[in-house]
């Protein structure tokens, strides 16, 4: 069966323009998770979709992060005017339980 | 403040060896505990979890040890082997929420 999926790969930006980076979940995983990790950093939350509910933005750095989840299945993290400090590696894990995450290759986006 | 610590960066363990990483977490709150694998330029890999009402759980060369008196995780790898060298990520959730991942170890097993 298919993991984790995310596009692009890589992304390299300019500062300032906007990014769009994608997520596909395990099939049937009803709970989809959003993190980053920056160079020499650990991993660092940033929002939680489970099912209809509305998600966790407790962990968005700031107001030009954004994120949604269409139809309970793909979403999409948006980050408005990027900025320098945005350059990380954006991971996306799925879960069926809540408890045992499923992480996708990530997303390395250089903000130039 | 960090809730979850990994307070080795590195380890290195003969082929063959135990491998024990550890992991100290400070939310009482926290009842599912996660370790990780991430070799370079892929996502973390799930490799062994337990939670809070059991001590130990283990599956294959891999055994976590939970201690929730002291607050401590361990994960321990018999015997080790050159494939192993990546870093490894412990990680802490409370309610089925987002995890709480320490800052990583990075192990490298020699032939």
């Amino acid at each position: 069966g298919a993991g984790v999926s995310q596009s692009p790969s890589n992304k390299v930006t300019e500062k300032g323009k906007d990014v769009e980076l994608r997520c596909d979940p395990i099939s049937g995983h009803t709970a989809l998770y959003w993190y980053r990790q920056s160079l020499g950093q650990g991993l660092e939350f940033l929002i939680y979709f489970q099912g209809n509910s509305a998600p966790d933005k407790s962990g968005l750095p700031s107001d030009r992060f954004s994120a949604e989840r269409t139809g309970g299945s793909v979403s999409t993290l948006t980050i408005q005017r990027t900025q320098q400090e945005d350059s990380a590696v954006y991971l996306c894990a799925s879960s069926r339980t809540g408890n045992e995450q499923f992480f996708g290759p990530g997303t390395r986006l250089t903000v130039l | 403040d960090q809730q979850v610590k990994q307070n080795s960066p590195s380890l290195s363990v003969q082929e063959g060896r135990i491998s024990i990483l550890n992991c100290d977490y400070t939310n009482s709150m926290f009842d599912y505990f996660l370790w990780y694998k991430k070799y370079p330029a892929e996502g973390p890999t799930f490799l062994i979890s337990i939670s809070s009402i059991k001590d130990k759980n283990e599956d294959g060369r891999f055994t976590v040890f939970l201690n929730k008196s002291a607050k401590h995780l361990s994960l321990h790898i018999v015997p080790s082997q050159p494939g192993d060298s990546a870093v490894y990520f412990c990680a802490a959730s409370e309610g089925g929420n987002m995890l709480t991942f320490g800052g990583g170890t990075r192990l490298m097993v020699k032939p």
